[in-house]
């Protein structure tokens, strides 16, 4: 499983578009690139995947280069339900062990 | 269509005893997963069944053990119990169609468990 790299907290502001973006050099040919969303004491919640370009959906988008080796979450207008643990993985192919970073801890303020 | 339910939601228990965990996967999928999510260690993978059969498995000792039946149901037993298995322990399904599908996972509201 492609290693990810990921900041380990930002701070935002209501209404604000924040972008998280993910680094995963090693990623491989046929890795799809996942973010789910985290609240305390809940499990993990889908929120986007892509393979490259951009892809959006009614509460994100994706935008991956054409070298694939990062990949940007992008939350538009976010509001204070948006403080959570954002996680970034790449490649969910069976054969490995699937691996969650330590997520970006995203703070809304008011 | 239902989400993926677990049970119990909370459970205490006491060192040296046994726990087992229950997960019900979404209607229509075969892969069930277990992690186990700690505040300093994060979300780590126990293991993946899919059809019955273990397909994948973390870096944890045999006392943490499950199993799935034909439904797709699956159980988590974790025996002789140490303080450090306090944790919430979450269960996701997906469709489990093959080893190069790219497959998206959907996660349980999770069991705390807390041991004393």
């Amino acid at each position: 499983l492609a290693k990810t790299t990921q900041p380990i907290s930002m701070d935002s502001y209501e209404g604000q578009e924040v972008n998280i973006t993910c680094s995963h050099n090693n990623i491989a040919t046929n890795d799809y690139i996942t973010w789910y969303q985290q609240f305390p004491s809940q499990g993990p919640r889908f929120i986007i995947q892509g393979y490259k370009t951009k892809v959006t959906n009614e509460v994100a988008s994706l935008f991956i280069p054409a070298d694939r080796k990062s990949s940007t979450l992008s939350l538009p207008r976010v509001s204070l339900s948006d403080t959570a643990v954002y996680y970034c993985l790449v490649g969910l192919n069976r054969d490995d062990k699937i691996i969650f970073g330590k997520g970006t801890r995203l703070h809304i303020l008011p | 269509k239902a989400g993926v339910t677990q049970t119990p939601r909370y459970l205490i228990k006491t060192r040296g005893q046994q726990v087992t965990l229950s997960c019900s996967p979404i209607s229509g999928h075969r892969s069930v997963s277990w992690y186990q999510q700690t505040p300093g260690q994060g979300l780590q993978f126990l293991f993946e069944y899919f059809s019955e059969t273990q397909r994948n498995k973390g870096n944890f000792p045999g006392r943490f053990s499950g199993r799935q039946f034909s439904n797709s149901r699956s159980e988590m037993n974790v025996s002789t119990l140490e303080l450090g298995d306090s944790a919430l322990y979450l269960c996701a399904s997906s469709l489990g169609r093959g080893p190069l599908e790219e497959e998206t996972q959907y996660f349980g509201p999770g069991t705390r468990l807390l041991v004393l």
